[in-house]
């Protein structure tokens, strides 16, 4: 079945820095990608969708600045917290749906604490 | 706007039990529904995935059915056993959009 790959799995980081986060798509071409946002005890919030050779679409709320995505080729998006601050700690997971009607699949997740 | 409820939001049975998790939407016009399961601090392995066209999906000991003209979904598991301890997410794709909408899980703990 189809696999996505992330990472990585956790990362501490101070407050002010940059963190990225990949994920790939290992045996399939995927043209759109998903990015979600996962606080404790809550369930997915989807932040993001990323489309290969363009702009990524972001939801409401979510500023664009800050969550910098980039889809530049069939198997990768990354992820960036730009300047990131406490409120950025969170679970991060990226998604992408294999060929014909598989649904979607994810990626293992990056848990992300900002100090 | 879609809205995905899950009842209940925490379960606890004993080894052997069989069990039904609950899934209800707001918006029938889905495109398929999708249960997946998520160990703690971990990602998403999907389950089971229901087109809006198919009742039911079936693997091992997991069944999964959908009403869509009634906005819900049910997965039922078999003679559980305590590796079945995670949270069970449901998940609708919304007609037209590749957007999934999530429920906030169910909570299932399997005593030895």
């Amino acid at each position: 079945g189809a696999v996505v790959s992330q990472h990585p799995s956790w990362v501490i980081c101070k407050s002010g820095t940059s963190v990225k986060i990949e994920c790939r798509s290992l045996d399939f071409q995927a043209t759109t990608m998903f990015w979600y946002r996962q606080f404790p005890k809550q369930s997915l919030m989807l932040m993001a969708t990323s489309n290969e050779g363009s702009k990524a679409t972001y939801e409401q709320g979510v500023e664009k600045d800050k969550f910098l995505i980039n889809h530049a080729s069939l198997t990768l998006s990354t992820l960036t917290v730009t300047s990131a601050h406490p409120e950025d700690s969170s679970f991060y997971i990226c998604s992408a749906r294999g060929t014909g009607d598989d649904g979607y699949t994810f990626g293992s997740g990056t848990r992300l604490t900002v100090v | 706007k879609q809205e995905v409820t899950q009842i209940p939001a925490a379960l606890s049975v004993p080894e052997g039990e069989n069990l039904v998790l609950n899934c209800s939407f707001t918006d029938s016009a889905i495109y398929n529904l999708q249960w997946f399961r998520q160990d703690p601090g971990k990602g998403l392995t999907s389950l089971l995935l229901i087109q809006s066209s198919q009742r039911e999906q079936t693997s091992g000991r997991l069944n999964a059915s959908l009403d869509k003209s009634s906005g819900r979904s049910t997965l039922y598991i078999a003679a559980s056993q305590p590796g079945d301890s995670a949270t069970y997410l449901c998940a609708v794709e919304q007609g037209g959009s590749e957007k999934l909408v999530f429920g906030k899980g169910t909570k299932l703990t399997v005593n030895p």
